[in-house]
């Protein structure tokens, strides 16, 4: 299973766009990347899963390089409501039970 | 629209006393999740139930047991509650084992 890397905490300010980027140097060929936000008090909640290259949704982005060792999930112009901890996780897309691993995550902290 | 419902939210248990832990989901999802969560950690993967009638251990089984009652339920049971166990649980569900998870709100457990 792939291990991933994260900053353990990052400070932003109200309107900024924040990235967040993970390093995961062993990710294999059928492994897909996955980022979760979690609230104190609350379960994580999904935010956006990606292959390669770039996805976009309504919340955010996940940019993917071609050697895929590493990605950054890009939130635009971020409001105190983001303050949260993120997520990165690597997993396969095989059936093979969902062996997913957290991480520490990263901590973010939106400031007024 | 419930989602994952995860009873009971709050519990106290002395050492050595035992416990069920309850996980419903309403979305007609296959694979389903127990994780714990240490103050300032990640989660960790407790046990998995890929499908209906299957079970297996994740990172950290040790202490525990788990149920897939039927498809909606995945309980999980601490048969000797010991202080080390004392932490808050989640319980989560995806349409597969590759899918983005649905995470309950937890149950914080305190074992004296």
């Amino acid at each position: 299973l792939a291990k991933t890397t994260q900053p353990i905490s990052m400070d932003s300010y109200e309107g900024q766009e924040v990235n967040i980027t993970c390093s995961h140097n062993n990710i294999a060929t059928n492994d897909y990347i996955t980022w979760y936000q979690q609230f104190p008090s609350q379960g994580p909640r999904f935010i956006i899963q990606g292959y390669k290259t770039k996805v976009t949704n309504e919340v955010a982005s996940l940019f993917i390089p071609a050697d895929r060792k590493s990605s950054t999930l890009s939130l635009p112009r971020v409001s105190l409501s983001d303050t949260a901890v993120y997520y990165c996780l690597v997993g396969d897309t095989d059936n093979q039970g969902g062996k997913l691993i957290f991480g520490q995550g990263t901590e973010l902290s939106v400031k007024p | 629209n419930a989602g994952v419902t995860q009873t009971p939210k709050f519990q106290v248990l002395k050492t050595g006393q035992s416990m069920t832990l309850q996980c419903a989901q309403d979305m007609n999802h296959n694979s389903m999740y127990w994780y714990r969560q240490d103050p300032g950690m990640g989660l960790r993967l407790i046990y998995y139930s890929a499908s209906e009638g299957t079970t297996d251990k994740g990172e950290v089984p040790n202490g525990y047991n788990v149920s897939r009652l039927n498809k909606r339920e995945f309980s999980l049971r601490l048969e000797s509650a010991a202080p080390s166990q004392t932490s808050v649980y989640f319980c989560a569900s995806s349409e597969r084992s590759n899918q983005p998870q649905h995470f309950g709100d937890g149950t914080r457990l305190s074992i004296l």
